[in-house]
């Protein structure tokens, strides 16, 4: 079956700008996880869904970033006034429940100049 | 909150030698210990995992183990290939919910 996916693969924006990351999990998956990757670093925890839910989100660095996931299936990764420091490789992962084997995304790649 | 290390950061190795990565962590509620090989380029993709309830998990010529006492655990790789040059990762969770990985390791294999 599909794997989880991202879009869009690549994202540039402007300093100060809005962006919107997609991620779509493994159909039947309910908990869904945000990570952040820098260049040479391991994926960073950012938030976490159960369902609908953020039953954790104690990884998100401050109140510029929020996520969604409406319908406990896709969820969107918001930036607000985005910063240069918030260029790094933007992963998602979904897993069956919690506990179980996390699939990661191809990730998005942002880059704000 | 938890705390994952990893050593070495860079391995080099010669084709059909072991290759042994090691990681500790900082929180003894962590439970669920996975590893992550990622590709230049590519999503992390799991390799094996173990949980605190077993010492030592194996699968082909990759294991795990782990030391809860010590709270620290080890991949091991053997007869290596050159495509398992990649970047590892390690990674623990407690009440199996987030991930916290370690910096990687950069394993090269020549032939």
């Amino acid at each position: 079956g599909a794997g989880v996916s991202q879009t869009p693969s690549n994202k540039v924006t402007e300093k100060g700008k809005y962006v919107e990351l997609r991620c779509d999990p493994i159909s039947g998956h309910t908990a869904l996880y945000w990570y952040r990757q820098s260049l040479g670093q391991g994926p960073e925890f950012l938030i976490y869904f159960q369902g609908t839910g953020a039953a954790d989100d104690s990884g998100l660095p401050n109140d510029r970033f929020f996520a969604v996931r409406p319908e406990g299936s896709v969820s969107t990764l918001k930036i607000q006034r985005t910063e240069r420091g918030d260029s790094a490789m933007y992963l998602c992962a979904s897993s069956l429940g919690p506990g179980d084997e996390q699939f990661f995304g191809p990730g998005t790649r942002l880059t704000v100049l | 909150g938890e705390n994952v290390e990893q050593h070495p950061s860079t391995l080099s190795v010669q084709e059909g030698d072991s290759a042994v990565i090691k990681c500790t962590y900082s929180d003894s509620a962590s439970n669920y210990f996975p590893w992550y090989k990622q590709e230049l380029g590519k999503r992390p993709q799991l390799i094996i995992d173990i949980r605190s309830n077993v010492g030592e998990k194996k699968d082909q010529r990759i294991a795990v183990t782990l030391n809860k006492t010590a709270k620290h655990f080890s991949l091991h790789i053997t007869e290596t290939q050159p495509e398992d040059s990649a970047v590892y990762f390690c990674a623990a969770s407690s009440h199996f919910q987030k991930l916290v990985f370690g910096t990687g390791t950069r394993l090269l294999v020549s032939p």
